[in-house]
């Protein structure tokens, strides 16, 4: 398997536009998790899916966050409309389960800049 | 709720040097104890971990000791190398059903030849 795959690697955007993110994860793992990464705040759970199903959303920051699972091998995070302070690194991540999140697999990340 | 606490960074040391990245928890329960490392532009990779109290956990010459007495899981490697330059993360999962990785802040070691 070639791991977690995330694309873009790099995104810039203009505040305002919708920006999507995406993520494939590794086969077999049930859990996926979407992280965001700044340097104020380190690194937060945005949402996780079990079987494609959303799980937990407490820490997605706004409704201009949303992320979908339409199947087992694709996610995306999406924000509409995107603003500066959105600028971070986005991760995903998957588990084979949650009692071993522990032992996630990350994907190599989106760097995203609003300007 | 729970959390984890790491010494704030950077951390520059020489090669050859002896590491020590300190961290510590508040959890209810026994958590399960975690150091991830991220080198420059990549993911977050798992380092080694620790499932239950005075468990070692150990891998490319880093350990790190469960310990429930101080409650603490502080990262350790008796000879750095130039390659172990990276930002390390350390983590917990709760006992409590159905929640999620907790990491803290991250840091930065920079080591020079």
């Amino acid at each position: 398997d070639a791991g977690v795959i995330q694309s873009p690697r790099h995104e810039v955007t203009e505040m305002g536009q919708e920006v999507t993110l995406r993520c494939k994860p590794i086969s077999g793992h049930d859990y996926l998790f979407w992280y965001r990464q700044t340097m104020m705040r380190g690194l937060e759970l945005l949402i996780y899916f079990n079987n494609n199903v959303p799980i937990d959303d407490s820490g997605m920051p706004e409704d201009r966050f949303s992320a979908k699972m339409p199947n087992a091998s694709f996610s995306t995070l999406k924000i509409q409309p995107s603003e500066p302070r959105d600028s971070a690194v986005y991760f995903c991540a998957s588990s084979l389960t949650l009692a071993r999140q522990g032992e996630a697999f990350f994907g190599q990340g989106t760097r995203l800049t609003v300007v | 709720g729970d959390s984890v606490t790491q010494m704030e960074g950077p951390v520059t040391l020489s090669e050859e040097a002896f590491l020590t990245i300190n961290c510590t928890y508040t959890a209810t329960g026994y958590p399960s104890l975690f150091w991830y490392v991220q080198y420059p532009g990549e993911g977050l990779q798992l380092l080694l971990k620790a499932t239950k109290a005075d468990d070692k956990g150990s891998n490319k010459g880093f350990e790190a000791t469960y310990r429930k007495e101080t409650t603490s899981f502080h990262l350790e490697k008796g000879s750095v190398q130039v390659s172990d330059s990276a930002v390390y993360f350390c983590a917990l999962t709760s006992n409590q059903a159905g929640t999620a990785l907790i990491f803290g802040k991250g840091t930065t070691l920079s080591v020079s030849s």
